[in-house]
C-alpha cells in the first residue's frame, strides 16, 4: 500500500530555534495537510494545501508556521521560532481528492517534536 | 461545547464481547463522518466512513443519526488486536477533519 513518509521521526530542539519537518505525500495525491497532536490530547488540524497554495488554516497556524512544496514531491512544515508548547506529534497527510468525495486521507507516521 | 465529543473510557472488555462507542457533534454543517483507529503514539488510520443508512464492515458497524447529531460504532466479537483508541471524526468541508479526543478500548483475555 502506498504511504506518506515523514522525516525526522523525532527531533529535539531548543526554544527559539527553527524547525523544518519534511513529508513525502503519496505520489498522485493533490491535497496535503498537516495535523498535530499534543501528548494526551486530540489530533488538531493545522493547514491544508492544494494547487500550490494554502486552502485552509486553523487558528493554531499563526505567523510562525509556514508550508511549502518546494520540488513537487516534498511538503514541508516550518516552525520559525519554536516554543515549549509546540512540542507535539506532527502528522502529514495527503489525499487525491476531497474526503467527502470518498477519497481517503492517508496519514504519515508522524514526527515527534520536543522543544526544550 | 466541543465540536466532537466522546467518552474517553477506557472500556475494558473481555475477548469476544460486543462493545459500542458513541459520539456527538455540534456542527450541523458537518458533511461526512468517520471512525479512525489510533494505536499508542501512532498515526490515525481510517477504520470506516459513517453513513445515515448505516454501514457494516465485518465485525464493525457504524451508524449516523443526523437529527440527533450522534454517531455510533459497534464492535462485535472483540479481539485483543482491537485494543486501541477509536477516534470519532467529522468533516465540515474543505477537507478539514475535526477529531474527537478518542475512546480507549482495552480487550482482555
Amino acid at each position: 500500500e502506498p504511504e506518506v513518509t515523514q522525516t525526522p521521526s523525532h527531533q529535539v530542539t531548543q526554544m527559539g530555534q527553527e524547525v523544518i519537518l519534511r513529508c513525502v505525500p503519496i505520489s498522485n495525491h493533490l491535497y496535503f495537510y498537516w495535523y498535530r497532536q499534543i501528548l494526551g490530547q486530540k489530533v488538531e488540524f493545522l493547514v491544508s494545501f492544494y494547487n500550490n497554495e494554502i486552502s485552509e488554516k486553523s487558528e493554531i497556524f499563526d505567523d510562525q508556521f509556514s508550508v511549502e512544496r518546494p520540488d513537487g514531491s516534498n511538503f514541508t512544515l516550518k516552525i520559525r521560532s519554536t516554543k515549549l508548547e509546540d512540542s507535539a506529534m506532527y502528522f502529514c497527510a495527503s489525499s487525491d481528492g476531497g474526503h467527502f468525495s470518498g477519497n481517503t486521507i492517508y496519514f504519515g507516521e508522524g514526527s515527534w517534536l520536543t522543544v526544550v | 461545547r466541543k465540536e466532537v465529543e466522546q467518552d474517553p473510557g477506557p472500556f475494558n472488555v473481555p475477548e469476544g464481547a460486543t462493545v459500542a462507542f458513541n459520539c456527538t457533534y455540534s456542527n450541523s454543517a458537518s458533511q461526512s463522518f468517520f471512525w479512525y483507529r489510533q494505536d499508542c503514539r501512532k498515526e490515525p488510520k481510517l477504520l470506516m466512513s459513517v453513513y445515515s443508512s448505516g454501514n457494516e464492515d465485518g465485525r464493525f458497524t457504524a451508524q449516523l443519526n443526523r437529527a440527533s447529531q450522534y454517531i455510533s460504532l459497534l464492535i462485535r466479537d472483540s479481539k485483543l488486536s482491537d485494543s486501541a483508541t477509536y477516534l470519532c471524526v467529522s468533516e465540515g468541508g474543505g477537507n478539514k477533519l475535526t477529531f474527537g479526543t478518542g475512546t480507549q478500548l482495552k480487550v482482555e483475555l
